[in-house]
């Protein structure tokens, strides 16, 4: 089964402390993403990877980083995380331009 | 910048109505577009994908047509469920090879029995 998973579902975590959210998946895309969905912002991407060892910044990269290492992960990692990164984050895969999600991490930074 | 706008923010119907969610987005240079269900605290689904060159896709009970000219989008639900009870989000990429999608707010369906 085609599958875009993410670890943790739910965090809460302080201020400054470094963590990092994995997102794997099984279909073999070379395109990977991760957004953050805010209350009245909607979806934003945060950054994007076209294949291995190649990753460029969304809209939103400020507070974040990724990496790409292997095909099939894309981890989401905040060095120092700040109150203004509670949010939900979701992790995508694409096929051309058309893009499948993950379920979701909600993280609370407090 | 593309912004893209969603029409109405919230709408609830009862079962059996046919629907007409709306999208609009400001830089007709679009590459594609793509609409989503997104079910409360669960993740995006791919309804259906557009290339710019395309008018319109179906699947199922919806349809969805593109008017690049007039920077539009309707997405046409058939004989609503209960089921199809969710928000439903566009995102219109951009016809410069950009990977960075711009998304709506979404439209949060409610069908009653």
């Amino acid at each position: 089964e085609a599958q875009v998973t993410q670890n943790p579902r739910y965090l809460i975590t302080v201020t400054g402390k470094k963590l990092t959210v994995t997102c794997s998946q099984n279909m073999n895309h070379e395109y990977m993403s991760w957004y953050r969905q805010d209350p009245g912002l909607g979806l934003r991407q945060i950054y994007y990877s076209m294949n291995v060892e190649v990753t460029d910044k969304g809209d939103v990269p400020e507070g974040y980083k990724v990496s790409r290492k292997e095909k099939r992960n894309f981890p989401l990692i905040l060095e120092s995380p700040s109150p203004n990164q509670t949010s939900l984050y979701f992790c995508a895969t694409g096929q051309g331009y058309e893009q499948y999600f993950g379920p979701g991490t909600r993280l609370t930074v407090t | 910048k593309q912004e893209v706008t969603q029409i109405p923010a919230a709408l609830s119907v009862p079962e059996g109505e046919n629907l007409v969610l709306n999208c609009s987005f400001t830089d007709s240079a679009i590459y594609n577009l793509q609409w989503f269900r997104q079910d409360p605290g669960k993740g995006l689904t791919s309804l259906l994908l557009i290339q710019s060159s395309q008018r319109e896709q179906t699947s199922g009970r919806l349809n969805a047509s593109l008017d690049k000219s007039s920077g539009r989008s309707t997405l046409y639900i058939a004989a609503s469920q209960p089921g199809d009870s969710a928000t439903y989000l566009c995102a219109v990429w951009g016809a410069g090879g950009s990977y960075i999608p711009t998304f709506g707010r979404g439209t949060s369906l409610i069908v009653h029995p």
